[in-house]
């Protein structure tokens, strides 16, 4: 079984600082590492993902993760934020074994609250 | 691509009806659709999960016969929560993914804000 820990629920910034949401995980299998992010009201996208490779995974939006296989982590990252960019944020893991079960397993997300 | 269609985006309803949700793959074949419910400031938690022309996988703890779940094409995936009351109020999300394409991804609807009278 799999689980996924978010550190902080809330994390607030000014506008062009840099942020790093933190996420790490629990499993005894091989997983694939997501991060969603998720506007109010709306479904969620997906904002990058670790499925195999390198550990440095760029994504959507100037975000970009780490896979630190040792310390069990998948951090989020962002050099600068925009206004644009408070949403709630969720981290997630699945069994990436052949024939494995791809249930999602989240987080229980972070707020980022971009502040001017 | 990747498009996710899930509708209506919101319904009011009275207690005692029963309400379809909609999830449809717009540019693929959804092999697996999931569906989710999220309460208010909370995380996503999964309800079930349906393959195509076969019965629906619940978790634990989720009423088959409330939650009525049917996957009869590739593209189009529906959840009926039946005699809805207004402890069924909530936020709902379906999710498709397809094992031919960018190894079992999830792709997420917008969701379907239920409240229930």
């Amino acid at each position: 079984a799999q689980s996924v820990t978010q550190l902080d629920s809330q994390v607030p910034v000014f506008e062009e600082a840099p942020v790093e949401l933190r996420c790490n995980y629990s499993s005894s299998v091989s997983v694939y590492l997501f991060w969603y992010v998720q506007y109010p009201n709306q479904g969620l996208q997906l904002l990058l993902k670790y499925l195999s490779g390198s550990t440095l995974v760029k994504g959507i939006n100037g975000f970009e993760a780490e896979f630190n296989k040792s310390q069990t982590s998948f951090h989020l990252r962002k050099p600068s934020v925009h206004i644009s960019d408070t949403a709630e944020y969720f981290c997630a893991v699945s069994d990436s074994r052949p024939g494995g079960y791809n249930k999602l397993i989240f987080g229980a997300g972070t707020r980022l609250a971009v502040h001017p | 691509g990747a498009v996710v269609s899930q509708h209506p985006s919101r319904v009011i309803c009275k207690s005692g009806t029963s309400v379809k949700i909609e999830c449809r793959s717009l540019d693929f074949q959804a092999t697996t659709m999931f569906w989710y419910r999220q309460f208010p400031k909370k995380s996503l938690m999964l309800m079930a999960t349906s393959n195509e022309g076969s019965k629906a996988t619940y978790e634990q703890g989720v009423e088959k016969d409330k939650f009525l779940i049917n996957h009869a094409s590739l593209t189009l995936s529906t959840l009926t929560v039946t005699s809805a009351h207004p402890e069924d109020s909530s936020f709902y999300i379906c999710s498709a993914m397809t094992r031919g394409r960018a190894k079992n991804i999830q792709y997420f609807g917008a969701g379907t804000r239920l409240s229930v009278l």
